[in-house]
């Protein structure tokens, strides 16, 4: 079965400055997604960056950016020149690839994020 | 175009009482989801519908949980007796029909038992 993990459970930036969060996966599959999303106080969940396995390339959003090592099985975020709307509690997912029969998302516990002013 | 919508936002009820929740998908989309959060532990898968058929059901806890699709349209999860260790946030979300499709998420549902 597969399992992500997020070994922060929180963690604080200077607004302006850079914050890696880390996330690490295990499965036995070749081909996934990986995903980082995003979840204010307000609740509503939002998918912040998404990954395909088959691809060296590391996906950028704007600000947001992510370091994914297949081999290592690692898959952590960025998020560079924090802001306020930052604050939130973030979550990081797979999702195999097999297609629609098994497309349900693995969460991690999640790493709330503070931004300090 | 709307988002996914779940109703209500937060509930209290009595251990042993019955609680329905409710999610309305982006409209047209064919597949719908549930998962929960229960405090401090990973948002969990809890089952699948493609239109109105359960496409898999393999996180549903017990038989104190029901999920329905009548129509293909909105979805109820129904917790009968609820128990204290059901107490979370219950999340729907949808994707339309097609290879690769994001799922999109509601608010949540906050549920409380005492």
């Amino acid at each position: 079965a597969q399992t992500v993990t997020q070994s922060q459970p929180e963690m604080s930036v200077q607004e302006a400055e850079t914050v890696t969060l880390s996330c690490t996966y295990d499965t036995s599959e070749s081909d996934y997604y990986l995903f980082w999303y995003k979840q204010p106080p307000s609740r509503q969940m939002i998918l912040v960056i998404r990954q395909e396995a088959y691809k060296q390339q590391n996906a950028t959003e704007n600000r947001f950016s992510v370091n994914f090592q297949k081999a290592a099985k690692s898959f952590s975020l960025k998020i560079s020149d924090s802001q306020l709307g930052d604050a939130a509690m973030y979550f990081c997912a797979y999702r195999s690839a097999r297609g629609s029969r098994d497309d349900k998302i693995i969460f991690g516990k999640g790493t709330r994020l503070h931004i300090l002013p | 175009e709307a988002g996914v919508t779940q109703f209500p936002s937060h509930s209290v009820i009595e251990k042993g009482q019955t609680v329905t929740l409710r999610c309305d998908p982006i409209s047209g989309h064919d597949n719908l989801y549930w998962y929960r959060r229960v405090m401090g532990k990973e948002i969990k898968f809890l089952l699948h519908f493609v239109k109105e058929s359960k496409q898999d059901e393999s996180g549903m806890p017990n038989n104190r949980f029901l999920a329905e699709r009548t129509g293909g349209t909105y979805s109820t999860l129904k917790v009968q007796p609820a128990e204290l260790e059901d107490s979370g946030v219950y999340f729907c979300a949808s994707s339309s029909f097609g290879y690769d499709q994001p799922q999109h998420f509601g608010d949540g549902t906050r549920l409380s038992i005492l």
